[in-house]
């Protein structure tokens, strides 16, 4: 059964560094999601993709925030200047045209130090 | 705004039916979801309602009641692996983004 991956499934950071989280959605999927859950809170939102653009985006996805499709089979989240606030499970989906179902990935835990 | 409430914590017995219930208000509606969360995993589907009514998969039951803003997920012959989160999310009229509610850890005891 096709599965959405995230690699890594485990990141620690120091403060103010960079980090690129990396997604390969369902292969014929084109809408692409990322989600982030801080621990022992709700999923919330960030941003969502469609024909190489952001189509959707919350308040949390400011500047330091940046999402690509670098090519053809991987989406990224790239989080830059980490804060220790950023420190959450990301989670990244995909839909299929024409279907209500995100399919979830096994998440990234992002640990910033 | 959005705002999405369900019981926090709820517990049963492995063979019980359990009902949780969300309620919701939203700045638009175009869908609302359940979706299972075991811990330290992802999200994984359960139903999708987005007009009046019952839809039914298996053990799994889903209601859904616009004009009140209401929801229910019923699980039916519980079992052990039944404990888990479970996530009411709503997709608003403005996009395909879900907001989620903070989840009901539902236990489940022999």
């Amino acid at each position: 059964e096709p599965e959405v991956t995230q690699t890594p499934s485990h990141q620690v950071t120091q403060m103010g560094q960079e980090v690129i989280l990396r997604c390969v959605p369902i292969s014929n999927h084109l809408y692409f999601y990322w989600y982030r859950q801080i621990l022992g809170q709700k999923v919330e939102f960030l941003v969502s993709f469609y024909n190489n653009e952001i189509s959707e985006k919350s308040e949390i996805f400011d500047d330091q925030f940046s999402v690509e499709r670098p090519d053809g089979s991987n989406f990224t989240l790239k989080i830059r200047s980490t804060k220790l606030e950023d420190s959450a499970m990301y989670f990244c989906a995909s839909r299929d045209t024409g279907t209500h179902e995100q399919f979830f990935g096994p998440g990234t835990r992002l640990t910033v130090l | 705004g959005q705002n999405i409430d369900q019981p926090t914590e709820m517990t049963a017995t492995e063979g019980a039916i359990v009902q949780i219930n969300c309620t919701y208000q939203t700045s638009g509606f175009n869908g609302l979801f359940w979706y299972q969360q075991h811990a330290g995993e992802a999200p994984t589907f359960l139903s999708y309602n987005v007009l009046d009514g019952l839809e039914e998969k298996g053990r799994f039951s889903s209601f859904l009641s616009r004009s009140k803003g209401y929801s229910y997920l019923l699980l039916k012959e519980l079992q052990m692996k039944d404990s888990a989160s479970y996530l009411c999310a709503v997709r608003p009229l403005a996009g395909t983004a879900l907001i989620f509610g903070k989840g009901t850890t539902l236990s489940v005891s022999s």
